[in-house]
Order: C-alpha cells, then sequence, then structure tokens
C-alpha cells in the first residue's frame, strides 16, 4: 500500500535552469495538492488539481510556476528560470475525493537553487 | 482567503507536563481543522482532526478543542515524551470542491526535555 511518492527527493539547480518535480498520489486518489515550505516557516498552499483540471491555483506566483495533472502519469510542478528565493522543500498531498478532507503527503523534494 | 495564526512558536516542556498549542483563524466557513507533526526533514504526518460539528475529540495522550464562534482551536498532548519532540502545524479548511486546500499555521517548536 503506497503512500504519495516524490521524486527526486533532493534537486539541485543552478539560477536560470527548469525544475521538475513529480508527485504520485496514492492508489486510488485523484486529486493532488501542492505546498511550498521555505527553511523554518510553515507549509504555504501553492495549487489544487484534480485529474486534467486544475481547481484552484491561488497560491502559485503567476510567473515561472506551473502545474499539471494528466490523465496518465504523476502530477508536475514545473518552475522554469529558476532563482534563489525558489530554494525551498515542495511537499505534494492527496486525497481520495475532493470531499475527502484527509490529505497524506509525500516526503518531499527540497530544491536547492544555487 | 483564510489566515491561520498559532502560538507559540516554541514551546518547551518538562517530560510528563502538558504542552498546548492555540490557532486561530479568520474564515468562519472553515470546517475542517487537522493537526500535523513534521519531524527534521520528513513529511508531516497527521496526527488528529476536527470537524466543525464537533467541539472536541480525543485520541491517548492528544486532543483537539474547537470554539467556532471565536474562531480557535488547540491541541492538548499530556504526559509529554521526548518523543514528542517535532513541529507541530495547525491548519484550516473550508472543505470540499475547490476548498479542499490546507492554509497551515506557522508552527510550533515542541521541546520535551526529558
Amino acid at each position: 500500500n503506497a503512500g504519495v511518492m516524490q521524486n527526486p527527493r533532493h534537486l539541485v539547480r543552478r539560477r536560470g535552469q527548469e525544475a521538475r518535480l513529480r508527485c504520485s498520489p496514492m492508489k486510488g486518489h485523484s486529486h493532488v495538492y501542492w505546498y511550498r515550505q521555505l527553511p523554518e516557516e510553515g507549509l504555504k498552499f501553492m495549487v489544487y488539481l484534480q485529474k486534467e483540471n486544475i481547481i484552484d491555483e491561488s497560491g502559485m506566483p503567476k510567473e515561472r510556476f506551473s502545474a499539471e495533472f494528466p490523465k496518465e502519469g504523476p502530477s508536475i510542478l514545473r518552475i522554469q528560470q529558476v532563482v534563489r528565493g525558489d530554494s525551498a522543500a515542495y511537499f505534494c498531498a492527496s486525497s481520495r475525493t475532493g470531499a475527502d478532507n484527509e490529505q497524506f503527503f509525500g516526503p518531499g523534494t527540497r530544491l536547492t537553487v544555487l | 482567503g483564510e489566515n491561520v495564526e498559532q502560538h507559540p512558536s516554541t514551546l518547551s516542556v518538562q517530560e510528563g507536563d502538558s504542552a498546548v498549542i492555540k490557532c486561530t483563524y479568520s474564515d468562519s466557513a472553515s470546517n475542517y481543522f487537522p493537526w500535523y507533526k513534521q519531524e527534521l526533514g520528513k513529511r508531516p504526518q497527521l496526527i488528529i482532526d476536527i470537524r466543525s460539528n464537533v467541539g472536541e475529540k480525543k485520541d491517548q495522550r492528544i486532543a483537539v478543542t474547537l470554539n467556532k464562534t471565536a474562531k480557535h482551536f488547540s491541541l492538548h498532548i499530556t504526559e509529554t515524551q521526548p518523543e514528542d519532540s517535532a513541529v507541530y502545524f495547525c491548519a484550516a479548511s473550508l472543505g470540499g470542491g475547490a476548498g479542499n486546500q490546507f492554509y497551515f499555521g506557522t508552527g510550533t517548536s515542541l521541546t520535551v526535555i526529558p
């Protein structure tokens, strides 16, 4: 009974490069949430997706950030032209449905921008 | 949008004593309030949650209380043990549909002194 999977666990990028973070939800879960955790801070909501649909992206920066959750495959959080301020832990969580409150978190991807 | 405040930011207690962490929220429509425990470098783990139709919930040494009128909720840990040392986050959610994402407090770093 695999939980939420994220890869890579650690990602190092130089300024200006692209970062792609992947999240595979728990089996049977069709809703995915991305959160960002800056060092020594709490988790900030970024985007909420259902298969092939963005439900709410109000927490995601308008530029350089995008997210998708295709019909097949993992959810992808994409950060273009990364800057040092993007260095953070990015967690995804999944829930079975949109009405199902409980969210299960993945282990996170720690992005370091040099 | 929802704003969640959490106090204190750090808390030290002697082993065996109780610990209390308090959160307030701004949106009266929020109806689901989970608490997560995060150990260093690990994923957040749900420890207890409460829905708005309930005033109190208990699970062994952990309890959560909710005051909807005052829009605040609290986590109570009794008979603390060194393994309770971690960062604890409260969260609030509108629940269901487009509101299922979590808004987190800034975290409380709990240290239990043996």
